[in-house]
């Protein structure tokens, strides 16, 4: 498996604010993927973070609104822009691929984010 | 499009009980189902994972099956604790992706 570490581990944020939250992974993995999980709600993906290009981002997120970074095979931050109150939710880091073993994702503790 | 649904939503037994969770897809072409653990307010603890080429997994007290031509698959814990208590959700992944697809989850409460 992996260890994942998230930060910051919760925020509460003013509306019209943007928080960057960070993914640290303690080996190289290949994939890098942004849930987003709302209160009372299951996991929906956000984007695949792509190392060195563009995140794949899924129907019904964009660029804009969430912008995404991923400067080597260990880190990767998701920022939430311009945030409102609809943004409150548990935002999870997830891998594939590290040590080798492929097909497995594991997942990070999770940002929980509130916004007032 | 995939769907995956779990039911119960919500799940409480006395200590000592065996039960089944289970999950359903509408899409067979799935790669792999892989079942999650969720305790509050935290992350996902990945519990068994099951390729699309099989037919169950174990992992000490707990047996997941799949049966893909159904899209059904079940998640046995057998000789429950307190400490199993815990949101437990499936998720698909889809051929030819690495998205996984999550079902709403079943809260289960093991009561002492």
């Amino acid at each position: 498996s992996a260890v994942i570490s998230q930060k910051p581990s919760r925020d509460i944020c003013q509306r019209g604010t943007s928080l960057t939250i960070q993914c640290q992974v303690d080996s190289q993995v290949t994939m890098m993927f942004w849930y987003r999980q709302q209160p009372g709600q299951s996991l929906t993906l956000i984007a695949t973070a792509n190392q060195g290009s563009e995140a794949t981002y899924e129907s019904g997120f964009v660029i804009d609104k969430f912008p995404i970074s991923r400067p080597n095979l260990t880190f990767s931050t998701l920022t939430v822009s311009n945030m409102s109150p609809e943004d409150s939710s548990i935002y999870l880091c997830s891998v594939e691929g590290a040590n080798g073993v492929t097909d497995t994702q594991y997942f990070g503790p999770g940002t929980r984010l509130t916004v007032l | 499009k995939q769907e995956v649904t779990q039911i119960p939503a919500a799940l409480s037994v006395p200590e000592g009980e065996n039960l089944v969770l289970n999950c359903s897809f509408t899409d067979s072409a799935i790669y792999n189902l892989q079942w999650f653990r969720q305790d509050p307010g935290k992350g996902l603890t990945s519990l068994l994972l099951i390729q699309s080429s099989q037919r169950e997994q174990t992992s000490g007290r707990l047996n997941a099956s799949l049966d893909k031509s159904s899209g059904r698959s079940t998640l046995y814990i057998a000789a429950s604790q307190p400490g199993d208590s815990a949101t437990y959700l499936c998720a698909v992944r889809i051929q030819g992706a690495q998205k996984l697809v999550f079902g709403q989850g079943t809260r289960l409460t093991i009561n002492p």
